[in-house]
């Protein structure tokens, strides 16, 4: 299994609502990668956890709250998200942590917040 | 804070005809990594490029890291219509991997 498994793809959420995004990858990677791509833009990292402990926080707003439960697993908690949260939410996955091997990204989750 | 920038921001191309796409970062960089998204698509790692004047070939596609390991450049000999995306390059002097701006191709039959 060479994949990062997103979901759900597609994701509308009222500015009140909680909700969360799922990033599953069975290649025994170790260290694992949210981004945030606005549309036409690159994706700009967020949080990186290497061996399931959160190693960096690009200073995300507080209501985005990142848990890794295992090491093939991650996931992204929303909550009282703002309209200009909208965007491509990616997982990706890498061997090792420190940026020295190619990023395994999932196909994302388009989150729409009205 | 690290930048990496990237031109063109945009290309046009007839198919057949090559394309180059320049990477600049404003510090020195450990390595270079190449992505690709298609259209409604996620990045996909081509290469990495660790050493200072690195070349590396991928059929149309070769890759390039400058001396000073502050730029790099992909260029893509005779496009073909799947070519089309965004390219991105990605580098890192600490443990942060961060994207340049990006080149957006399209190649028109």
């Amino acid at each position: 299994d060479t994949e990062v498994t997103q979901t759900p793809k597609h994701l509308v959420m009222g500015m009140t609502n909680k909700k969360s995004l799922k990033c599953e990858q069975h290649m025994g990677h170790r260290a694992m990668y949210w981004y945030k791509q606005k549309a036409k833009k690159p994706p700009e990292l967020m949080f990186v956890y290497s061996y399931e402990k959160l190693s960096i926080n690009e200073s995300v707003p507080s209501r985005f709250s990142p848990e890794c439960p295992n090491s093939s697993l991650l996931n992204l908690h929303l909550h009282a998200l703002q309209p200009e949260d909208s965007a491509l939410y990616l997982c990706a996955s890498t061997s090792e942590g420190g940026a020295l091997y190619g990023y395994t990204f999932g196909s994302g989750t388009r989150l729409t917040v009205v | 804070g690290q930048q990496v920038m990237q031109i063109p921001q945009y290309q046009h191309v007839q198919e057949g005809e090559d394309f180059t796409t320049y990477c600049n970062s404003s510090t020195t960089l450990s390595n270079i990594q190449w992505y690709k998204q298609r259209p409604g698509g996620h990045p996909v790692f081509l290469i990495q490029l660790v050493k200072s004047g690195e070349v590396k070939k991928q059929k149309r596609l070769t890759f390039q890291f400058g001396e000073a390991k502050k730029n790099s450049s992909l260029h893509i000999t005779a496009t073909q219509t799947t070519d089309v995306g965004t390219y991105f390059c990605a580098g890192t002097n600490t443990d942060k991997l961060i994207f340049g701006t990006g080149t957006r191709l399209q190649v028109f039959p």
